[in-house]
């Protein structure tokens, strides 16, 4: 049962560099998540999609852009990395927006130099 | 100030102790506060999960929601080493969809 699926696990970039960091589920959920957990900061969304074709800002969104691909797949790219983008990155899906239960992927970790 | 506030630990106790986490928080709108459970270097998996005040019991696990104060508890009865772990508490408002505030986390530990 693979759950969340989340490539790569671990990516080193220079300032500058972009790159997509990629989420499939193979819950069938309709809805996904992309947050960044920081130390002292706890999770923090930085974009959400409902459903499939739909994609909203969460509270920390710049500097991010996100695709939805398809009900499986939502992605994440940083376009111009920065240092302070430098954490750990993780997605996650539920069945709907009044769950509360948001099923997570293992995490990628994500350096800027 | 943030939203949510939780103390980050580390927590440390025995085998067998009975372990209360909490959380306070700001926001009055907040009807809908889970537990999630995180081990090191993977992603968090819920817990508990309650509706506006009151007690909820799930085996050794106990989640109690103070409205009125704007605090939350999640007590482990009978600690076990497995219980190892960052506990995050989580909350989000009506009509909020999924869009949780979340806790830093504490991080305790069950020795033997």
């Amino acid at each position: 049962n693979a759950g969340v699926t989340q490539t790569p696990k671990f990516q080193v970039l220079k300032t500058g560099q972009s790159m997509t960091l990629q989420c499939a589920q193979d819950m069938n959920h309709n809805s996904m998540y992309w947050y960044r957990q920081d130390p002292g900061m706890g999770l923090r969304l930085i974009y959400y999609s409902a459903s499939e074709g739909t994609t909203d800002k969460g509270e920390v969104p710049n500097g991010y852009n996100v695709s939805r691909l398809n009900k499986r797949e939502f992605s994440l790219r940083l376009e111009s990395a920065a240092p302070s983008q430098t954490s750990v990155y993780f997605c996650a899906s539920s069945e709907g927006l009044l769950t509360g239960e948001l099923f997570f992927g293992e995490g990628s970790r994500l350096t800027v130099l | 100030q943030k939203e949510v506030e939780q103390d980050p630990g580390p927590l440390s106790v025995p085998e067998g102790a009975i372990v209360s986490l909490n959380c306070t928080y700001s926001n009055s709108a907040f009807q809908y506060f889970m537990w999630y459970r995180q081990y090191s270097r993977k992603g968090p998996e819920l817990l508990m999960y309650t509706y506006s005040s009151g007690n909820k019991e799930d085996g050794r696990f106990t989640a109690q929601v103070d409205k009125s104060s704007k605090y939350i508890s999640l007590f482990i009865r009978d600690s076990q080493p497995s219980d190892s772990a960052t506990y995050l508490c989580a909350m989000s408002a009506k009509g909020g969809g999924n869009k949780l505030t979340f806790g830093t986390g504490t991080q305790l530990k069950v020795e033997l």
